[in-house]
């Protein structure tokens, strides 16, 4: 499968814990993207990595996300001490380098529940 | 402001009925805009995309949209239904100078029955 690849596809955390999700993009995209999907809602833009550079994050991403593609190719979301409005479904998705109209492919994204 | 804006949070159709979602943006400039559908427990799906290259796109499975400038909309449409189409829409905008990320509206749920 040459899709974007994210794992795992459910997680259920107790608050507090640390969560890690990872995102394996389509190999020549060099663009990624974050985007967190709450019940009843449109993804909202999370953060974006251009290679390896993380180029720009949402207000949205407090201090407890962090995210790095640390080689420009899978890219890791991490949410410490998590909270129960942390549970969504976050999604990954890669594009190549191109103009604005250039489509972003999307992974199933991994579902989140905070007990 | 730059906003998208889908007018519709649910729309039930008969199969074999016409569909319409509606999409309204606002923008200074002219700014890119798709078509996803959502499927439960699938990924996100492209179903089509405003290029500037011609003003009606077409795209998958039947679906059509009409870029309106003087409306500033991007409505979705298709001839006829099928029950295969269920699912939930979102209107997506890429806004001129956003680094290529996504602004998604709030979905349209489409329902179609028999």
């Amino acid at each position: 499968d040459t899709g974007v690849s994210q794992n795992p596809r459910h997680k259920i955390t107790k608050r507090g814990q640390n969560v890690t999700f990872r995102c394996d993009p389509i190999s020549e995209h060099n663009r990624l993207y974050w985007y967190r999907q709450t019940l009843g809602q449109g993804p909202e833009f999370l953060t974006y990595f251009q290679n390896e550079a993380q180029l720009e994050k949402s207000r949205l991403l407090s201090d407890r996300f962090s995210a790095e593609r640390p080689k420009g190719s899978f890219s890791t979301l991490e949410i410490q001490r998590t909270e129960q409005g942390d549970s969504a479904m976050y999604l990954c998705a890669s594009k190549p380098q191109g103009g604005k109209a250039t489509e972003a492919f999307f992974g199933q994204g991994t579902r989140l529940t905070v007990v | 402001a730059q906003s998208v804006t889908q007018l519709d949070s649910h729309v039930s159709v008969s199969e074999g009925t016409p569909v319409l979602l509606r999409c309204n943006y606002s923008s200074s400039y002219s700014p890119s805009l798709f078509w996803y559908v959502q499927h439960p427990n699938k990924g996100l799906q492209l179903l089509l995309k405003y290029t500037s290259a011609a003003t009606l796109v077409k795209g998958i499975n039947g679906f059509e949209a009409e870029f309106k400038k003087s409306e500033t909309s991007f409505h979705l449409t298709k001839p006829s239904a099928h029950m295969s189409d269920a699912a939930e829409y979102f209107c997506v905008v890429r806004f001129t100078g956003t680094a290529s990320k996504l602004t998604f509206g709030t979905g349209t749920r489409l329902q179609v029955t028999l």
